[in-house]
């Protein structure tokens, strides 16, 4: 599994909301990536990280901020949750080309 | 035009027999070509990745890479119920550190 967990697996917030969703390897891998899953719109990557401090935005990343202060933990969160942000949320890392998914997150805001 | 199209399915197999999915891709640049499969509720699972024309086999999965024609494909021989699932195509282009996902097969097994 790559040794990736995200927390939490699950989290119901309202509108307007700040929200944070951590994303924790344990193998040391430089890239890292968060993608949001809807039906309809398949995997959408958000923002992607290539070094502590070092990230960049996908093609979804209005509403989204991230960090990435240790090479373990890669956070994103929702400045101000609205209803469109309600999604399974999955952080991903990089090991070559492949890409590796953590368990996901499932967010509902109401 | 869509970078990585999928036929969304569901695409019904019998079981034993062989499913066949397939997927195309927008940009004549793309090297590296990966099949995802995805239960209900669960995270995407890399199956196979393909980065040369052809064939590259992996137990009962055979995936086809033919770039003239952007075209990949995922084989599945002896299909068993457990392979019902959503089954992802995806393109690296490597241009950068990202990969393009299409939308994904729905696949179910008929017993």
């Amino acid at each position: 599994d790559a040794g990736i967990t995200q927390s939490p697996r699950h989290k119901v917030t309202e509108t307007g909301t700040p929200v944070t969703l951590r994303c924790h390897q344990t193998e040391n891998h430089r890239y890292m990536y968060w993608y949001r899953q809807d039906p309809g719109h398949g995997l959408r990557l958000i923002h992607y990280s290539y070094g502590v401090k070092d990230t960049d935005k996908g093609e979804v990343s209005d509403g989204y901020s991230v960090s990435r202060s240790k090479t373990e933990d890669f956070l994103l969160t929702l400045e101000s949750a609205t209803s469109s942000q309600t999604s399974v949320y999955f952080c991903a890392i990089s090991q070559g080309y492949e890409q590796y998914f953590g368990p996901g997150t499932r967010l509902t805001v109401t | 035009q869509k970078e990585v199209e999928q036929n969304s399915g569901p695409l019904s197999v019998p079981e034993g027999a062989i499913a066949s999915l397939n997927c195309t891709y927008s940009d004549r640049v793309s090297q590296s070509f990966f099949w995802y499969r995805q239960y209900s509720g669960k995270s995407p699972e890399l199956i196979m990745s393909i980065y040369s024309n052809g064939d590259k086999e992996d137990g009962r999965f055979t995936a086809q890479l033919n770039k003239a024609s952007q075209y990949v494909s995922l084989l599945i021989r002896d299909s068993q119920p457990s392979d019902s699932a959503t089954y992802l195509c995806a393109v690296n282009r490597n241009r950068d550190d990202k990969i393009i996902f299409g939308k994904g097969t729905r696949l179910h097994i008929l017993p």
